[in-house]
């Protein structure tokens, strides 16, 4: 159980577009959704917290008219790097609480590698 | 704002040996520890976890012990496989409000057949 799937794995786009990734908690409802980006080698930084149906919380340093966060269901978050410029390359994981783990495990997703060129 | 340290950075160790991996965090309301492990290029995987009202727990290999005098928390790896290598990750997080996880910088292990 707590399963997480995120879409797409990989995605190259050229610099100046947007792009979307998805993460769906499959078998459980998540209350909370979070979205981590990390650089080579280096920790998981959080980029934002977004709950069902509110807006996102967005870590100082993120710009959220940047990074969209809509978190419209319960099973169903998205984050979309508007204007990709090739220092957004990253690997974009996101991650979900639910009642599964005892509420404050969290369960993350495969993670989506973004190259912006 | 909340800080986790992390050591050591990198660590090498051979098999069948232990390895130690330290962190200390900096919230006092902090009360949640997971330990995940990180392949190349794959997402983290939880491991063990602890809570604050619990010293040590342990499972098969892996084990944790917590300080919450001195804010500290360890992860033991008994018994050592190449298999264990890759990057360990610790977290600290309070279970109050949105579960927020402040993350450790990362413990590269290498395991030496």
């Amino acid at each position: 159980g707590a399963v997480v799937s995120q879409h797409p794995s990989r995605v190259i786009c050229k610099s100046g577009t947007s792009v979307k990734i998805e993460c769906r908690s499959l078998d459980f409802q998540a209350t909370t959704m979070f979205w981590y980006r990390q650089f080579p080698k280096q920790s998981l930084m959080l980029m934002a917290t977004s709950n069902e149906g509110s807006k996102a919380t967005y870590e100082q340093g993120v710009e959220k008219d940047k990074f969209l966060i809509n978190h419209a269901s319960l099973t169903l978050s998205t984050l979309t790097v508007t204007s990709a410029h090739p220092e957004d390359s990253s690997f974009y994981i996101c991650s979900a609480i639910g009642l599964a783990g005892g509420g404050d495990t969290q369960y993350f997703g495969p993670g989506t590698r973004l190259t912006v060129l | 704002g909340e800080n986790v340290e992390q050591h050591p950075s990198t660590l090498s160790v051979q098999e069948g040996d232990s390895a130690v991996i330290k962190c200390t965090y900096s919230d006092s309301a902090s009360n949640y520890f997971p330990w995940y492990k990180q392949e190349l290029g794959k997402r983290p995987q939880l491991i063990i976890d602890i809570r604050s009202n619990v010293g040590e727990k342990k499972d098969q290999r892996i084990a944790v012990t917590l300080n919450k005098t001195a804010k500290h928390f360890s992860l033991h790896i008994t018994e050592t496989q190449p298999e264990d290598s890759a990057v360990y990750f610790c977290a600290a997080s309070t279970t109050s409000g949105t579960y927020k996880y402040i993350f450790g910088t990362g413990t590269r292990l290498k395991v030496l057949a």
